[in-house]
């Protein structure tokens, strides 16, 4: 069974500054794709960037970009430039072969003017 | 918009209601599911349909009977739930298993 590990329940940025947000998983499939969700105050949950396990390239979205580390299980993700709009709860999520998404617990992001 | 739309939005219901979630989704996705968020646990998934048929029943008791008619829509019928059952239910559509587009959820309470 796969395992997404959010290691920062709660971070904070300066607004126009720059925020990582960690992800770890775990998985014994070579072909799955990783998702950062991004859940503000009305729960609608959208979709930030994907990320295709085959591909070395990391993933990047204009303010978003991801650094995944496939050996290392790793997949975070980098907000640039920070806006007020970003404070969120944000989901690093993992999709394999069988339908499920698994979804880490999530980092609740504030950012400070 | 995300292409996923979710009925009612707000629901409160007592102990011996029967009720149904309804999501729709207008994407052309071949995959549908259910989530439950309650407050400080992650996301559990609940039911998965792959071309109308249940994938995937994470252990959820029998008072969540899903119904799935067609690809585009998919059912949560209620019955007898507890009070522990109050929380926000999503619908997601994917075409297989790649990114899951959710719909606005349905705040459930009961009462």
């Amino acid at each position: 069974a796969q395992t997404v590990t959010q290691s920062q329940p709660e971070m904070s940025v300066q607004e126009a500054e720059t925020v990582t947000l960690s992800c770890t998983y775990d998985t014994s499939e070579s072909d799955y794709y990783l998702f950062w969700y991004k859940q503000p105050p009305s729960r609608q949950m959208i979709l930030v960037i994907r990320q295709e396990a085959y591909k070395q390239q990391n993933a990047t979205e204009n303010r978003f970009s991801v650094n995944f580390q496939k050996a290392a299980k790793s997949f975070s993700l980098k907000i640039s430039d920070s806006q007020l709009g970003d404070a969120a709860m944000y989901f690093c999520a993992f999709g394999g072969s069988n339908y499920k998404l698994t979804f880490g617990k999530g980092t609740l992001l504030t950012v400070n003017p | 918009e995300t292409g996923v739309t979710q009925t009612p939005r707000h629901l409160v219901m007592g102990m011996t209601n029967k009720k149904s979630l309804k999501c729709e989704q207008h994407l052309g996705h071949n995959a549908m599911y259910w989530y439950k968020q309650s407050a400080k646990k992650p996301l559990e998934l609940m039911f998965v349909y792959s071309l109308e048929e249940r994938v995937e029943n994470n252990s959820v008791p029998s008072r969540f009977s899903p119904e799935c008619p067609n690809s585009s829509h998919l059912f949560l019928h209620l019955h007898t739930l507890q009070p522990e059952d109050s929380a926000l239910y999503l619908c997601a559509s994917s075409q297989g298993p790649r990114e899951a587009f959710f719909g606005q959820g349905t705040r459930l309470t009961v009462v």
